[in-house]
């Protein structure tokens, strides 16, 4: 079975631009999650969704947004982007939202804003 | 949301036991511990988790003390390829599903 595919795998923008990252599921899985990583601040949730709707948000403020499709796939919109949005973003997904279902991680966009 | 108390590093020898501890004194009855292990440049990786009864699998055990306080990851045969930084995470049944991911072990096995 395929993991979790993150694209693109590197992405470089300037200060000022947007920009959008896909996340496709492992097969089945209907909840997907994103993450920021980054050195300072280590592995913070952004949000989570489940069947097209949002249901957590972390606390990342509105220039941060993502949608999730039918198909389960899901992509994440940064607007305005700061250099301190310059992260490692990890999409996971898992086969239901709730405690007892693992969260299986994609590798991940390390976007650079310069 | 419960916390999690992890030691910054640890070094164990190739082919040893590597035993990584965790404290999770304010987990609540229904709350999941689980670990991740993450390698450089890679998205973390999912190795197991537990309730209240240890659990194994093909890759690691997992060690619940009986009130749960605390918990214990066991590799029981360290390879170099397990060198990582291991977060150990207690699901959150607050009506918000999500991992609060703290700072984690970095393991070093060593030659």
């Amino acid at each position: 079975k395929a993991g979790v595919t993150q694209t693109p795998r590197y992405l470089i923008k300037t200060r000022g631009q947007q920009v959008t990252l896909s996340c496709s599921p492992i097969s089945g899985h209907r909840s997907v999650s994103w993450y920021q990583q980054t050195p300072g601040q280590g592995l913070q949730f952004l949000f989570e969704y489940f069947s097209e709707t949002q249901r957590n948000k972390g606390n990342f403020p509105g220039r941060f947004s993502g949608r999730q499709f039918s198909n389960s796939r899901s992509e994440m919109n940064v607007s305005t982007l700061e250099l301190g949005d310059s992260a490692l973003y990890l999409c996971a997904s898992s086969l239901e939202t709730g405690v007892n279902s693992p969260l299986h991680f994609g590798n991940g966009t390390r976007l650079t804003v310069t | 949301d419960a916390k999690t108390t992890q030691p910054p590093s640890m070094d164990c020898a190739e082919g040893r036991a590597a035993n990584l501890p965790c404290n999770h004194s304010t987990i609540s009855g229904n709350e999941y511990v689980y670990w991740y292990r993450q390698i450089h440049s890679q998205g973390p990786q999912y190795i197991i988790h537990g309730l209240k009864n240890n659990e194994t699998n093909e890759m690691a055990s997992l060690i619940i003390t009986e009130d749960r306080k605390s918990s214990t990851l066991i590799l029981p045969h360290a390879t170099l390829r397990d060198t990582a930084v291991y977060y150990c995470i207690v699901s959150n049944t607050s009506g918000t599903y999500k991992y609060i991911f703290g700072t984690g072990t970095r393991l070093k096995v060593l030659a």
